[in-house]
């Protein structure tokens, strides 16, 4: 079992350029969410979704959009990509509401400049 | 605004002794609390829990004591190990508040074990 796989582990991206972060789990958790991590910061929240077809804004979802056509899949989308995206993004699943935990992908590096 | 807060970046403490996180909240609402570690390069992986019904959840070698009244929480490593050293993120949520019962992180701890 891979639980939650996240692609591409590291990039470089130059400003205005556009990417998507790509997030699979095959733990069919209805739950998925998206994080991103500063340094010396705590993980704050994008985006998260509640099942397939059902998105909703976290704390700081602005220059972000996310999509979730299957319960495996939710990929985050970065369009014009500024230096204070440069962050360190996590996608995360659960079974219900966080009462049972989530687990976490192992993370994608992303740089702008 | 912070909802949790951790106010220690960092923590060194030697093998063999008791290791102690803390954890401030703001929220009321607030009604399940966890631990999540973290080592570098690595997601964060949930460590422990405790519901606000409870004051105390032990796991072997880790304890969460909860104190609702002061919204305080701690994380007990006894004794602590050298592969214990790693980031430390304290995380609340509210199932029945706004948040859609979301967790809400704090900024993390950084545990040093020293042999």
């Amino acid at each position: 079992n891979a639980g939650v796989t996240q692609t591409p582990k590291f990039r470089i991206l130059k400003i205005g350029q556009s990417m998507t972060l790509q997030c699979a789990q095959d733990m069919n958790h209805n739950y998925m969410y998206w994080y991103r991590q500063d340094p010396g910061m705590g993980l704050k929240l994008i985006y998260y979704s509640v099942g397939a077809g059902i998105t909703d804004k976290g704390e700081v979802p602005n220059g972000y959009n996310v999509s979730r056509s299957t319960t495996e899949d939710f990929p985050l989308r970065l369009e014009l990509a500024a230096p204070s995206q440069t962050s360190v993004y996590f996608c995360a699943n659960s079974y219900l509401v966080s009462n049972y935990g989530y687990t976490f992908g192992s993370g994608t590096r992303l740089t702008v400049v | 605004d912070q909802q949790v807060k951790q106010n220690s970046p960092s923590l060194s403490v030697q093998e063999g002794r008791i290791s102690i996180l803390n954890c401030d909240y703001t929220n009321s609402m607030f009604d399940y609390f966890l631990w999540y570690k973290k080592y570098p390069a690595e997601g964060p992986t949930f460590l422990i829990s405790i519901s606000s019904i409870k004051d105390k959840n032990e796991d072997g070698r880790f304890t969460v004591f909860l104190n609702k009244s002061a919204k305080h929480l701690s994380l007990h490593i006894v004794p602590s190990q050298p592969g214990d050293s790693a980031v430390y993120f304290c995380a609340a949520s509210a199932i029945y508040g706004g948040s859609q019962g979301n967790l809400i992180f704090g900024k993390g701890t950084k545990l040093s074990v020293k042999p």
